[in-house]
């Protein structure tokens, strides 16, 4: 079970906006920054925010994040079938270990359909 | 541009090591913190551990303490994660990735490596 939770599964239909929570508590997501990953099938995962709002270099901006307490969210708009895509998110977490450990979300599969 | 190229798929029995090496070009490895990331077949993404530059010291997951070791070889930069008495749970793909600090966002993956372990 994973420390941080995400749905399953969220659909949508092309070029509408769907978005991806993601749960946490005082000791991760409410203390430290949260980033968020696209993981195409069959390759390695790809960083599309991080600090809990910001794009790097190349993510178009129909992608953007944003929190608020203990939780996160993932909004994508103008939905592509190339967005079909496993998304997970991440930070710190304080609880686990002394130097702290980093924790994933269980992943969230987008269905544009 | 930073690129991380990592070893070759690995078959291993229980009770045996692997290590699994990943080589970085573009930057050199003492201005990146390192760390590892795997996911099992079907699975989420589980952190192992990397390094901690503020400390200068390497912090592994609780789960994999005294069974994973981390290394650089600076000369090469390339970077190594070795893990110990391997059991079929084991089985994964296993990620180098480079964490953007303070947040530790991975920004820079490895194309991953599989490790079957399987008698």
């Amino acid at each position: 079970q994973s420390v941080l939770t995400q749905p399953p599964s969220v659909s949508a239909a092309p070029g509408q906006k769907v978005t991806i929570s993601c749960s946490g508590s005082s000791s991760n997501i409410g203390n430290n920054y949260v980033s968020w990953y696209q993981q195409l099938p069959g390759t390695a995962p790809k960083l599309l925010i991080y600090d809990n709002n910001k794009r790097p270099s190349g993510i178009p901006d129909r992608f953007s994040g944003s929190k608020s307490g203990t939780s996160a969210t993932l909004g994508i708009t103008g939905l592509q079938t190339g967005d079909e895509a496993d998304y997970y998110c991440g930070t710190w977490d304080s609880s686990l270990s002394a130097g702290g450990d980093v924790v994933f979300g269980g992943g969230t599969k987008l269905t544009v359909l | 541009q930073v690129q991380l190229v990592q070893s070759g798929a690995e078959v291993k029995k229980p009770g045996a090591s692997v290590k699994v090496s990943c080589k970085v070009s573009g930057y050199t490895l003492t201005e990146l913190s390192m760390h590892w990331v795997r996911q099992a077949p079907g699975k989420g993404l589980e952190w192992m551990g990397g390094f901690d530059p503020e400390d200068g010291e390497t912090i592994y997951a609780q789960k994999f303490q005294g069974r994973v070791t981390m290394t650089e070889d600076t000369s090469t930069d390339t970077a190594y994660m070795e893990l110990s008495s391997l059991r079929s749970e084991d089985t994964a793909v296993y990620y180098c990735a480079t964490c953007y600090a303070p947040s530790c966002a991975f920004d820079i993956w490895g194309q991953g490596t599989m490790v079957t372990v399987s008698s």
